[in-house]
């Protein structure tokens, strides 16, 4: 399967506890994404990457939110000292380049904090 | 302040009816996709639209883009029992915005079909 992978699918922490999510993107797609989704909401942009270049960043993601694509393939989103807040599907989403502004989503990282 | 705004919002129907979702903007996009969710999963895409006026069908599911590029429109015809999921719209490249990346997203339709 080449499609967009994310791991974990769930995770359950405490709050304070740091969590890092990654996503590795379908092959050769250049710009990747960032989602967040609460229960019954549409997803909301966070940041993305072009290659391993962060162009734009949310202000929905506060400091303890960070983001990394080192080699321009795939990426790990960090939530330092978790609160009860940031529980959410946390989607990855990826395209070749702008002209089609076509993403292809993953199956989302599932985040509960207690 | 939602900038697509989809209705309605939960759709409960029998099987065979037919149904329309609306998305709509006071934003200009360059591109308008459509997303299918299950609980649990991530969107899947249905359709891209580009063209101000464009209609593109898929078997019975036909979307429309409004001439302005401001609104859009799902037609599906004779619903079944596997069309239940989280309908999405999602404009891309704003005008007059600085962000040509980011999707921005309606808050979704639950349609329901009961069989």
């Amino acid at each position: 399967d080449t499609g967009v992978s994310q791991d974990p699918r769930h995770k359950i922490t405490k709050r304070g506890q740091n969590v890092t999510f990654r996503c590795d993107p379908i092959s050769e797609h250049n710009r990747l994404y960032w989602y967040r989704q609460t229960l019954g909401q549409g997803p909301e942009f966070l940041t993305y990457f072009q290659n391993e270049a962060q162009l734009e960043k949310s202000r929905l993601l506060s400091d303890r939110f960070s983001a990394e694509r080192p080699k321009g393939s795939f990426s790990t989103l960090e939530i330092q000292r978790t609160e009860q807040g940031d529980s959410a599907m946390y989607l990855c989403a990826s395209s070749l380049g702008y002209a089609s502004n076509i993403q292809y989503f993953g199956a989302g990282t599932r985040l509960s904090v207690l | 302040t939602q900038l697509l705004e989809q209705s309605p919002q939960f759709l409960s129907i029998q099987e065979g009816e037919n149904l329309t979702v609306y998305c709509n903007s006071s934003s200009v996009f360059s591109s308008l996709q459509w997303y299918r969710q299950e609980p649990g999963e991530g969107p899947v895409l249905l359709v891209t639209v580009v063209t101000g006026g464009e209609v593109k069908k898929l078997k019975r599911l036909t979307f429309q883009f409004g001439d302005a590029r401001k609104d859009s429109s799902l037609h599906i015809t004779a619903a079944q029992p596997g069309d239940t999921g989280l309908y999405l719209c999602a404009g891309g490249g704003m005008a007059g915005g600085t962000s040509y990346g980011k999707l921005t997203f309606g808050q979704g339709t639950i349609l329901t079909v009961h069989p």
